[in-house]
């Protein structure tokens, strides 16, 4: 299977600017999305196809990167944003998700 | 606007079965994918299964190859997931989702426990 790495968390004050890593054991082409999970409820879909920004979505979130090395950008960061945030690949079988990015903010 | 809403977690004895649903609406059900895929306690997110819109293809996960069985019913614009010989290491949250090569949008997730 092709596994996803995350750093396990990261702390920022609101107003700054933090990238969030994802780097696949395997390439992976543009097919890296990432959703964002707040504490009790469902995931979210923030981006698409790498780059691509999710309806509804603010365009304080960004995403970039291809192959084996992604990453979400949040600029600014609001306080809303306290989350875990999960990358998952749809290029290689099974779909796998990386071990999320605790988002905590000082 | 699109609703995803799971039911029928709940506790379940070791090897015994249960079954998840996971009802649509707001959407046109019979021309998406849907997906299950579960997260343990405090743990990651797992795919688990796929079906594709006409319910003719189905995917799963090594680990419940099987065991569990994903099905739809288009009239009812609603998800199935049998789940049979459970074991402990299947409790988790399991949520339904649409989408294709991603997941769109998720339901609230109901919770399997697996226990004796």
């Amino acid at each position: 299977d092709t596994v996803l790495t995350q750093s396990p968390a990261l702390a920022v004050s609101p107003g700054e600017r933090v990238s969030i890593s994802c780097r696949a054991s395997e390439g992976v082409n543009s097919y890296m999305h990432w959703y964002q999970q707040k504490p009790g409820q469902q995931p979210k879909l923030l981006i698409y196809k790498a780059s691509n920004l999710a309806s509804g979505v603010p365009a304080r979130f960004s995403g970039s990167g291809s192959g084996t090395d992604f990453t979400l950008t949040i600029d600014p960061v609001e306080a809303d944003d306290t989350a875990t945030y999960f990358c998952q690949q749809s290029w290689n079988d099974p779909r796998t998700f990386g071990g999320g990015t605790k988002l905590e903010l000082k | 606007e699109v609703q995803l809403v799971e039911s029928g977690g709940g506790l379940v004895q070791p090897g015994r079965s249960l079954k998840l649903s996971c009802a649509a609406s707001g959407f046109t059900f019979s021309n998406y994918g849907m997906h299950w895929i579960r997260q343990a306690p405090t743990k990651g997110l797992e795919w688990v299964a796929s079906i594709s819109p006409s319910g003719g293809s189905t995917y799963y996960r090594d680990s419940v190859k099987g065991r569990f069985t994903i099905s739809r019913d288009n009239a009812k614009s609603t998800l199935y997931l049998q789940m049979d010989s459970l074991r402990s290491e299947d409790t988790a949250t399991y949520y339904c989702a649409t989408g294709d090569w991603y997941f769109d949008f998720w339901g609230p997730g109901t919770m399997v426990t697996v226990s004796s």
